[in-house]
């Protein structure tokens, strides 16, 4: 069974159209996080929840807006979408002090 | 903030050599350092990790050491072989920051056979 599960894999879309990324984990972990990696592979962290609150939210434009319905899911929505938002968008979790556990990425190509 | 520094970006080694990554950190707040790797077109997965009270870690060829005194902390791979070849991660974070992992810039590791 996959741990932390995102979908769609793949999503190709216009400029100024509106989508969501979804994320779940069955691990049990009560911390869940979007990271944004772009084309140079570099890892940011975006949001992260811990039990639903939302707890660390970086300089992230505000088109970009996370919810989480439960602790084992955390998705991520993002509005009026930019050529620059094209990178690939990992959702993970952790418990404690432990590292992050990723899922399989989202790679979001805007054009 | 936090920052990572990570050296060399790219990294080339025969089969059955050793290979080493180093990463510095600026937050002397920092206890936890876990190591990715990613292959292409696929997650970071968790390899390695260290906590500020240990200063060395092992498991099989890998090995992480930390000074906590100079804050840089290496990843350490003997008898590298073709499939370690991937980019590596660094990281860092402190307890109080709820993991939140601030990531080296990625070292590409090419094991040559």
């Amino acid at each position: 069974d996959t741990a932390v599960s995102q979908t769609p894999k793949y999503l190709v879309t216009q400029m100024g159209n509106d989508k969501s990324i979804k994320c779940e984990q069955n691990l049990g972990h009560d911390t869940m996080y979007w990271y944004k990696q772009d084309s140079k592979k570099f890892l940011k962290i975006m949001f992260s929840y811990n039990n639903k609150e939302l707890i660390i939210n970086e300089t992230v434009p505000n088109r970009f807006s996370p919810k989480s319905p439960d602790k084992a899911h955390l998705n991520l929505h993002i509005n009026s979408l930019e050529l620059g938002d094209s990178a690939v968008y990992f959702c993970a979790s952790s418990q404690g002090e432990t590292g992050a556990f990723f899922g399989q990425g989202t790679r979001l190509t805007v054009v | 903030g936090e920052n990572v520094e990570q050296h060399p970006s790219t990294l080339s080694v025969q089969e059955g050599d050793s290979a080493v990554i180093k990463c510095t950190y600026s937050d002397s707040a920092s206890n936890y350092f876990p190591w990715y790797k990613q292959e292409l077109g696929k997650r970071p997965q968790l390899i390695i990790d260290i906590r500020s009270n240990v200063g060395e870690k092992k498991d099989q060829r890998i090995a992480v050491t930390l000074n906590k005194t100079a804050k840089h902390f290496s990843l350490h791979i003997t008898e590298t072989q073709p499939e370690d070849s991937a980019v590596y991660f660094c990281a860092a974070s402190h307890s109080g920051g709820y993991n939140k992992l601030i990531f080296g810039a990625g070292t590409r590791l090419a094991v040559h056979p």
